[in-house]
């Protein structure tokens, strides 16, 4: 069983469109995150939901808005797509907030064209 | 927030030992993070220090030097399959946000 699963896995879309990345774990943990990897790599937060509660919400478009039904559910919706939103979005979840080990799901490649 | 650095890239030969640095700037340490990823998959937890010192995990090692900022990650008897991406990240003791670095591309060569 996949501990931390997202999908879809690839998207392929046009610049304007809205576009939505599930992402669900079933590990039990009490905190879920978004992180984006652009092309350079670098993994940067997004979002951190805390038992459905936003925690952690860095400096992003308001384009992107998260959603948490319930702990181990952390939706992220994309308004009017643009070209800078072509990476690779992952999933994590941790024990706790305060937890330094995140347990990442596969990740979801974003292309925009 | 947090200022992090470490190479973008290291090659070494297959056996052998390999030593990755991460320097940190931060308004609050709450623990550095190393973690691994290999192309095209998500990355996965290696190891934690929170205190200053030396933490073995079987080959690989990580040491922690608070005072100085600086973290290493030791890979010993190299493998192919240890080629990948290591990634330095710190807590932050405000808000517990893990801010991650750029990482580094290790490649193990026969």
């Amino acid at each position: 069983d996949t501990a931390v699963s997202q999908t879809p896995k690839y998207l392929v879309t046009q610049m304007g469109n809205d576009k939505s990345i599930k992402c669900e774990q079933n590990l039990g943990h009490d905190t879920m995150y978004w992180y984006k990897q652009d092309s350079k790599k670098f993994l940067k937060i997004m979002f951190s939901y805390n038992n459905k509660e936003l925690i952690i919400n860095e400096t992003v478009p308001n384009r992107f808005s998260p959603k948490s039904p319930d702990k181990a559910h952390l939706n992220l919706h994309i308004n009017s797509l643009e070209l800078g939103d072509s990476a690779v979005y992952f999933c994590a979840s941790s024990q706790t907030s305060q937890a330094g080990e995140l347990f990442f799901g596969e990740g979801s490649r974003l292309t925009v064209l | 927030g947090q200022n992090i650095d470490q190479p973008t890239e290291m090659t070494a030969t297959e056996g052998a030992i390999v030593q990755i640095n991460c320097t940190y700037q931060t308004s609050g340490f709450n623990g550095l993070f190393w973690y691994q990823q290999h192309a095209g998959e998500a990355p996965t937890f290696l190891s934690y220090n929170v205190l200053d010192g030396l933490e073995e995990k079987g080959r690989f090692s990580s040491f922690l030097s608070r005072s100085k900022g600086y973290s290493y990650l030791l890979l010993k008897e190299l493998q192919m399959k240890d080629s990948a991406s290591y990634l330095c990240a710190v807590r932050d003791r405000n808000d517990y946000k893990l801010s991650f670095g750029a990482g580094t591309t290790v490649t193990v060569r026969a």
